[in-house]
């Protein structure tokens, strides 16, 4: 069964570094969503993605925070300058459209330090 | 924000029997409900799901119920076998807000052989 594959599984970085997230959608998927879960709190809603331009996003992602797909296949998620608060569990979801299911990735354990 | 609620962080069954999970939210305005399931280390797995201009929807043992009068949402697994023991998330979806999904806390199901 296709899956949505997320990179790197677990990425630990000092407090201040950029990093990148990646994850690659299931291929017949166009839409295209972050989400987070901090450590025994609710899976949150980061942004949503379709047609190459953020269809919704959360008060969460705010402008220390970016998405693009940068070559048709990958697609990213990109914070600027990490903060401690900024530790969680980042899940990539992918979609075939509104009222159909999304499917989701194992995360990357994100650890700022 | 407790837009998405699961009461129960908990449920036992014995195998062969039926588990029921229940959900309720606050928004009216939420169109589309999905029920997810997730094992440590891995991320969401899509099980079911159900749209709010229906009040049931069944696929083998899942069944999805839906009261919108209620604003209540439940799963019923029959029967029920020690490999659904997992955490069970139920979630909610707006079309008109990036179909950005609010997830529930999630309930521990416990399937005892």
């Amino acid at each position: 069964e296709p899956e949505v594959t997320q990179t790197p599984s677990h990425q630990v970085t000092q407090m201040g570094q950029e990093v990148i997230l990646r994850c690659v959608p299931i291929s017949n998927h166009l839409y295209f969503y972050w989400y987070r879960q901090i450590l025994g709190q609710k899976v949150e809603f980061l942004v949503s993605f379709y047609n190459n331009e953020i269809s919704e996003k959360s008060e969460i992602f705010d402008d220390q925070f970016s998405v693009e797909r940068p070559d048709g296949s990958n697609f990213t998620l990109k914070i600027r300058s990490t903060k401690l608060e900024d530790s969680a569990m980042y899940f990539c979801a992918t979609g075939t459209g509104p009222f159909q299911p999304q499917h989701f990735g194992d995360g990357t354990r994100l650890s700022i330090l | 924000d407790q837009q998405v609620k699961q009461n129960s962080p908990s449920l036992s069954v014995q195998e062969g029997r039926i588990s029921i999970l229940n959900c309720d939210y606050t928004n009216s305005m939420f169109d589309y409900f999905l029920w997810y399931k997730k094992y440590p280390a891995e991320g969401p797995t899509f099980l079911i799901s159900i749209s709010s201009i229906k009040d049931k929807n069944e696929d083998g043992r899942f069944t999805v119920f839906l009261n919108k009068s209620a604003k209540h949402l439940s799963l019923h697994i029959v029967p029920s076998q020690p490999g659904d023991s997992a955490v069970y998330f139920c979630a909610a979806s707006l079309y008109n807000a990036g179909n950005m999904l609010t997830f529930g806390g999630g309930t521990r199901l416990m399937v005892k052989p």
